[in-house]
């Protein structure tokens, strides 16, 4: 079983739209949950953290969580050509050591 | 400035060579892992360590091995046992005084199987 889930896309939105990313997780004793954006060939750069249920908004970027449902999401609001990436969902375990999962990630095409 | 800096950016690799992928950080971070990136796929734990002299395997490690020495240093081995190391990988670091402090990334190793 899969620890992080995400839908691997492409997920296409208009530019000005929102973009609305999922990512669903099975250790029910995660307590720290992170976005990251990678572009093409680059490394993976943070764009949200989440610890607590309920939201936590960044300018454009929305983080939303639900440790009842296992269920993670972040908004991008106004979407821009340059928020086109990949962006993945990470997920660090419960037991102690630290452990830090990855999804697949879900890739973003933003179309003008 | 504090980061993380990981050599070669690009490596090649003869069959049955072992190569070791270069990872240093100056973040004072514990916690330091490697990661696999394969072409359209998400990132596969290789290794994880919390702290010097101790490591843990992730869900790809075999075929890999890791040694931390020192706080700042956390070398990847691709050994010849690793029968498909062509792929990105990806060092990252952590500090786990707090619940969930996130990582940062170095730039990227590209191995490459000649």
């Amino acid at each position: 079983q899969k620890e992080v889930e995400q839908n691997s896309g492409p997920l296409s939105v208009p530019e000005g739209a929102i973009a609305s990313l999922n990512c669903t997780y099975s250790d029910r004793g995660s307590q720290s949950f992170f976005w990251y954006r990678q572009y093409s060939g680059k490394s993976p750069e943070l764009i949200m953290f989440i610890y607590s249920n309920g939201d936590k908004e960044d300018g454009r970027f929305t983080a939303q969580l639900n440790k009842a449902s296992q269920y993670v999401s972040l908004l991008i609001r106004d979407s821009q050509p340059s928020d086109s990436a990949t962006y993945l969902c990470a997920v660090k375990v419960s037991g102690g050591y630290n452990k830090l999962i990855f999804g697949a990630g879900t890739r973003l095409a933003v179309h003008p | 400035d504090g980061g993380i800096t990981q050599s070669p950016k690009y490596l090649f690799r003869k069959e049955g060579q072992n190569v070791t992928l270069s990872c240093e950080q100056n973040l004072n971070h514990d916690a330091m892992y490697w990661y696999r990136q394969d072409p359209g796929q998400g990132l596969r734990l290789i290794y994880y360590s919390q702290i010097v002299n101790d490591f843990q395997k992730g869900d790809i490690a075999e075929g890999y091995s890791v040694s931390r020495e020192k706080k700042e240093s956390f070398p990847l081995t691709v050994t010849s046992a690793q029968k498909n190391p062509t792929a990105f990988y990806l060092c990252a670091s952590s500090t786990p005084d707090r619940g969930g402090s996130e990582a940062f990334f170095g730039q990227g190793t590209r191995l490459t199987v000649v």
